[in-house]
């Protein structure tokens, strides 16, 4: 059975910095893509970043380019997403999913980030 | 705002059908034939139901379907059940396999 599990979230100020966490099972990491999505209050779900099965590519939606970087760790199994110079407005629920051709197969229950001064 | 438009609410009575709409443009909805809807009970993972325009993953009811005509793509939930109460939201490809579009998120709710 999939199972995706995320950590990490938290309360921080403007300016701070954040690395989320997604442990996979039943599955291995390098044999899909992998994607983060989040969804802030009151607003849809926002694509935030993947990479690809191979791990050599990696892609960000322009509202996080140069700050979040997405990585993975195969030995553990393990998504992360390094959160840095985070807004006021990167405040959200932040799902890891698993990808498969165009859409999103499986995906966690997301963890809480809240930037907040 | 999101970048496709779905109602934000729709509801229905037991047994009934409702579809729910998801409005892009050229360049993502009626662009491609990658249009997936996922269903979300709040604290919980959401959930893939429709995937390419109309296909159901293994263990999706039949009562869900999917279209697309134009840049609008719909999802119908037919013989409404209390269980299908939850928010669903539509997705599209964009183009550039960096650009995945979703809805903003419709409240369906069986009366």
């Amino acid at each position: 059975e999939v199972q995706l599990v995320e950590s990490g979230g938290g309360l921080l100020q403007p300016g701070g910095s954040l690395r989320l966490s997604c442990v996979a099972s039943g599955f291995t990491l390098s044999s899909s893509a992998m994607r983060w999505v989040r969804l802030a209050p009151g607003k849809g779900l926002e694509w935030v970043s993947s990479i690809s099965s191979s791990g050599a590519t990696t892609y960000y939606a322009d509202s996080v380019k140069g700050r979040f970087t997405i990585s993975r760790d195969s030995s553990k199994n393990t998504l992360y997403l390094q959160m840095n110079n985070l807004r006021v407005e990167d405040t959200a629920l932040y799902y890891c999913a698993k990808g498969v051709n165009y859409h999103f197969d499986y995906w966690g229950q997301g963890t809480l980030v809240t930037v907040s001064s | 705002q999101s970048a496709l438009t779905q109602p934000r609410s729709v509801s229905g009575s037991p047994g009934q059908s409702v579809t729910i709409s998801c409005t892009g443009t050229s360049s993502d909805v009626g662009g491609y034939n990658y249009v997936s809807w996922y269903q979300h009970h709040p604290g919980k993972a959401p959930k893939l139901i429709i995937y390419d325009v109309f296909k159901r993953p293994s263990g999706v009811p039949d009562r869900f379907s999917g279209s697309k005509s134009g840049n609008t793509a719909s999802l119908t939930i037919s013989g409404l059940q209390a269980e299908d109460e939850s928010d669903y939201y539509c997705c599209s490809y964009a183009g550039s396999y960096t650009d995945w579009a979703f809805g903003g998120g419709t409240k369906l709710t069986v009366l």
